[in-house]
């Protein structure tokens, strides 16, 4: 079945570092992909999607791109700030399904 | 506009007790998700009701429970709560963009089961 794996955390990063949180996935067909990062007390919030190959999402610095021959959506950010403390969770979603799989998410501290 | 709302906020139950948590999606999405998310795990998905059908099921027992109103809101039914149970509880609307399903979350129920 589908599913997602994220690289194990936590991360600790001193601010202005640059940032990957590598994820790979297991889908039949060309599932869409997503990064959604979860402040602590919150709800899960979109950070970036990609809905087809070599798709490259972008948002608030972040960026992944979608890479079919290795089916990897790793998330990069070139310099991190301490506001970028969270957890960030990789998720797809099957072409013709409408049921998330989420990776178990990864923990990022940024320290100034 | 405002976002997906949840209600309660936060819960605590004893085991064996049943409990209902609501929902309210983004004006104009017909829509709703329910996940489980266990500390330190991903969400994992109970629920999908769209136009007040259930259009898809996860690996949860008959325990839990869910529906959709006319208004779109929805609510998840837990009976006979156990341990394992407690959980954040999140409901997601979602809107259709681009023939791909766009999920937007809510803050969550945090139920603590004792």
């Amino acid at each position: 079945g589908d599913s997602v794996t994220q690289m194990e955390g936590p991360v600790t990063l001193s601010e202005e570092a640059f940032l990957t949180i590598n994820c790979t996935y297991t889908a039949t067909g060309y599932p869409s992909l997503f990064w959604y990062v979860q402040y602590p007390g919150e709800g899960l919030q979109l950070l970036l999607k990609a809905t087809k190959a070599d798709d490259k999402g972008s948002n608030k610095g972040f960026e992944a791109t979608y890479r079919k021959e290795t089916t990897s959506f790793h998330l990069e950010k070139g310099s991190v700030q301490v506001s970028d403390s969270a957890v960030y969770f990789c998720a797809l979603i099957h072409s013709t399904g409408n049921q998330f799989y989420f990776g178990t998410g990864t923990s990022l501290t940024v320290i100034p | 506009d405002a976002g997906v709302t949840q209600s309660p906020t936060h819960l605590i139950k004893t085991r064996g007790q049943q409990v209902t948590l609501r929902c309210s999606p983004i004006s104009g999405h017909k829509s709703v998700s329910w996940y489980q998310q266990v500390l330190g795990q991903g969400p994992q998905f109970i629920f999908q009701y769209y136009e007040k059908e259930e259009r898809g099921r996860g690996n949860f027992p008959d325990r839990f429970s869910a529906r959709q109103f006319p208004n779109y809101s929805s609510e998840l039914n837990v009976n006979a709560l156990l341990l394992g149970d407690s959980a954040l509880y999140l409901c997601a609307s979602s809107l259709v963009v681009g023939g791909i399903y766009e999920q937007y979350f809510g803050p969550g129920t945090r139920l603590t089961v004792t």
